[in-house]
């Protein structure tokens, strides 16, 4: 079951705009994680924040988590085009060791 | 390198010819997991093993078997594949130590049954 909702499913900016992306999920959670997957390749972990975060930062990445809402958003700041790619939010469950459940995606295209 | 790797990387096949990927992380990590990918749908988990000797399945698990009987090593076995499991499976792994528990992802192994 998908627990992870991403939206929009698609976002196309111009370099050094902001792009951000949204994840609604259902259950309550331990921790929620943002993932970015170039074109048919591995994901990468780019961020997480924990339940009892509010607000992070890592470079030109800000993500919130509002669990009353359950959703959390990820700005991307200063978008370059190498930023082009599809980002995922990924939520491990509370009382889960390990595993996540992905979202579908949102496929982010950024032009000159 | 920490790295997660699998083989082959691209892969196609006839329906019932039993298959094998394979999965090896050099982490040290504990968890292991198989996930496909499929358009509109996004990962979805195939099996997980939390250890040596521990599997359990994911959420789509019919059709696929695993076996976790080295650390590093998770093998995804297709005893007779078919069209429908034409799709991008990919290995990750993780520590169950530390709490930061992000995954490490392979390259993905794109697989076409025929």
């Amino acid at each position: 079951s998908q627990q992870g909702e991403e939206d929009p499913q698609a976002l196309s900016i111009q370099e050094g705009e902001n792009a951000t992306m949204n994840c609604s999920y259902k259950t309550s959670i331990n921790n929620l994680q943002w993932y970015r997957q170039n074109s048919g390749r591995g994901l990468v972990h780019l961020i997480l924040i924990r339940s009892n975060e509010r607000e992070k930062h890592s470079g030109r990445l800000r993500v919130t988590l509002d669990t009353s809402k359950k959703s959390s958003s990820l700005l991307i700041t200063a978008s370059r085009a190498a930023d082009t790619a599809s980002y995922f939010c990924a939520t491990r469950r509370s009382g889960t060791a390990s595993k996540l459940t992905f979202g579908t995606g949102t496929r982010l295209q950024v032009t000159l | 390198e920490a790295q997660v790797t699998q083989n082959p990387r691209y892969l196609i096949t006839v329906t019932g010819k039993k298959l094998t990927v394979t999965c090896s992380q050099n982490m040290n990590h504990e968890y292991m997991s198989w996930y496909r990918q499929d358009p509109g749908l996004g990962l979805r988990q195939i099996y997980y093993s939390m250890n040596v000797e521990v599997t359990d399945k994911g959420d789509v698990p019919e059709g696929y078997k695993v076996s976790r009987k080295e650390k590093r090593n998770f093998p995804l076995i297709l005893e007779s594949p078919s069209p429908n499991q034409t799709s991008l499976y990919f290995c990750a792994s993780s520590s169950l130590v530390s709490s930061y528990n992000e995954q490490f992802f392979g390259p993905g192994t794109r697989l076409t049954v025929l």
